[in-house]
């Protein structure tokens, strides 16, 4: 089956400056990888995804990257503030099957 | 909409007593998900249902779990009997396939039912 993974687990960083995110999977037929944030004690929530057909997506100041023959998908995040402090995971589906595998996360906290 | 609910958002009970989690997705979804969320083992996908009949539950750690979708908005798991090792956040999550059409496929996650087994 997908397995998923997500580095690194935890990152700091400044406020202002970029976070990235990286994650791999290991199913070539996955065609949609949905990022989700966690704020602490909350429920995740999507904040992006890409589909298989399309390289890079970006909205405001996150963006997301894949590249399909590495198996390779990223989340970077530009001008960080701290409530960009949170837990986010990568996940990966295949969409006929529904099915969505889900990496273990990364910590992030943006120092004011 | 109300979004996704569960009930209890907080759960402790004793080791070998019986746990129901109870769900309500978002009206007119056709996908359920349960997750389970710890430090440990991070987010995980319980079993998932569509249209209320289960598709995949071999995300079930054991038989001590089980999961039923009686009609489109109820659904439950429980877990009888409960052990200590089954203190986690459990997750319900619901989502609205668009058949037909690029869809986003996101799934609404309920706020969670913390669950303390001592």
């Amino acid at each position: 089956g997908e397995n998923v993974e997500q580095h690194p687990s935890t990152l700091s960083v400044q406020e202002g400056d970029s976070a990235v995110i990286k994650c791999t999977y290991s199913d070539s037929a996955s065609n949609y990888f949905p990022w989700y944030k966690q704020e602490l004690g909350k429920r995740p929530q999507l904040i992006i995804d890409i589909r298989s057909n399309v390289g890079e997506k970006k909205d405001q100041r996150i963006a997301v990257t894949l590249n399909k023959t590495a198996k390779h998908f990223s989340l970077h995040i530009t001008e960080t503030q701290p409530e960009d402090s949170a837990v986010y995971f990568c996940a990966a589906s295949i969409t006929s099957y529904d099915k969505v595998i889900f990496g273990p996360g990364t910590s992030l906290s943006v120092i004011p | 909409d109300a979004g996704v609910i569960q009930s209890p958002r907080h759960e402790v009970t004793e080791m070998g007593q019986e746990v129901t989690l109870r769900c309500k997705p978002i009206s007119g979804h056709d996908y359920l998900f349960w997750y389970r969320q710890t430090m440990m083992r991070g987010l995980e996908l319980l079993i998932y249902f569509n249209n209320n009949v289960p598709i995949d539950d071999s995300g079930m750690p054991e038989d001590r779990f089980s999961a039923k979708m009686p009609n489109a908005s109820f659904s439950t798991l429980k877990i009888q009997p409960s052990e200590p090792r089954d203190s986690a956040v459990y997750f319900c999550a619901s989502s609205f396939r668009a058949v037909g059409r690029l869809g986003t496929y996101e799934q609404y996650f309920g706020p969670g039912t913390r669950l303390t087994v001592t």
